[in-house]
């Protein structure tokens, strides 16, 4: 089946380092999801990329859809303390498959240290 | 707003009980699916329901019994838990199709001993 994988598995920065997050993907994706899990808690949605070589920002956060829409990454610059957390990509195949399951990257889990 | 309600959001299981993890949502989408979350394996994804009446496997289905009689509910029924199945779930809904972001639940935390 589908798979996603997702590196670095852990990531400890020092507060103002700079952090980022890679997904990589065998076959074509539709698109592509991020997800942020803060510690004990549920993921939550933070962004959808459709397009090939889509780049989408929010604040500090800078997400890219590859050109051949078989990878991904989340940029975070300058890391706070609020960025703790376990990041996912997630992603549904091209249509002609299953497009409805939603399948999820092992995640990265963010430290920082104050 | 609630969302997607799960509940319990603990349990103590002995070996061989059953039971059911309950999911609702009340924002009317079509799209529900139950993860699992382990150390290190990321969101394995159990069964997910296209619509009422409808659902299919994921990635490890096995164990896990789902149904669909409505659009709000999508109950997960341990048939005969393992200490294996000892884990964190996690029920999510998404719009018609599958598309758009995925709602999470608050999860359940389920230990079988």
């Amino acid at each position: 089946g589908q798979q996603v994988m997702q590196i670095p598995q852990y990531q400890h920065v020092q507060e103002g380092e700079d952090f980022t997050t890679y997904c990589n993907s065998s076959t074509t994706l539709s698109n592509i999801q991020w997800y942020k899990q803060r510690p004990g808690g549920h993921p939550v949605f933070l962004i959808q990329l459709v397009k090939s070589g889509e780049v989408k920002k929010q604040k500090r956060l800078t997400f890219q859809f590859g050109e051949a829409k078989k990878n991904s990454s989340l940029h975070i610059t300058a890391t706070q303390t609020t960025d703790v957390g376990t990041y996912f990509c997630a992603s549904r195949p091209v249509r002609g498959g299953s497009n409805y399951k939603l399948t999820f990257g092992k995640g990265t889990l963010l430290t920082v240290n104050p | 707003n609630a969302g997607v309600t799960q509940t319990p959001k603990f349990q103590v299981l002995k070996t061989g009980q059953s039971m059911t993890l309950q999911c609702a949502q009340d924002m009317n989408h079509e799209y529900m699916s139950w993860y699992r979350q382990d150390p290190g394996m990321g969101l394995r994804l159990i069964h997910y329901s296209v619509g009422a009446g409808i659902t299919d496997q994921g990635e490890v289905p096995n164990g896990y019994n789902v149904s669909r009689s409505t659009t709000e509910d999508f109950p997960l029924r341990l048939l005969s838990a393992a200490p294996s199945q000892t884990s964190v779930y996690f029920c999510a809904s998404s719009l018609t199709g599958g598309r758009g972001e995925a709602f999470f639940g608050q999860g359940t935390r389920l230990t079988v001993v």
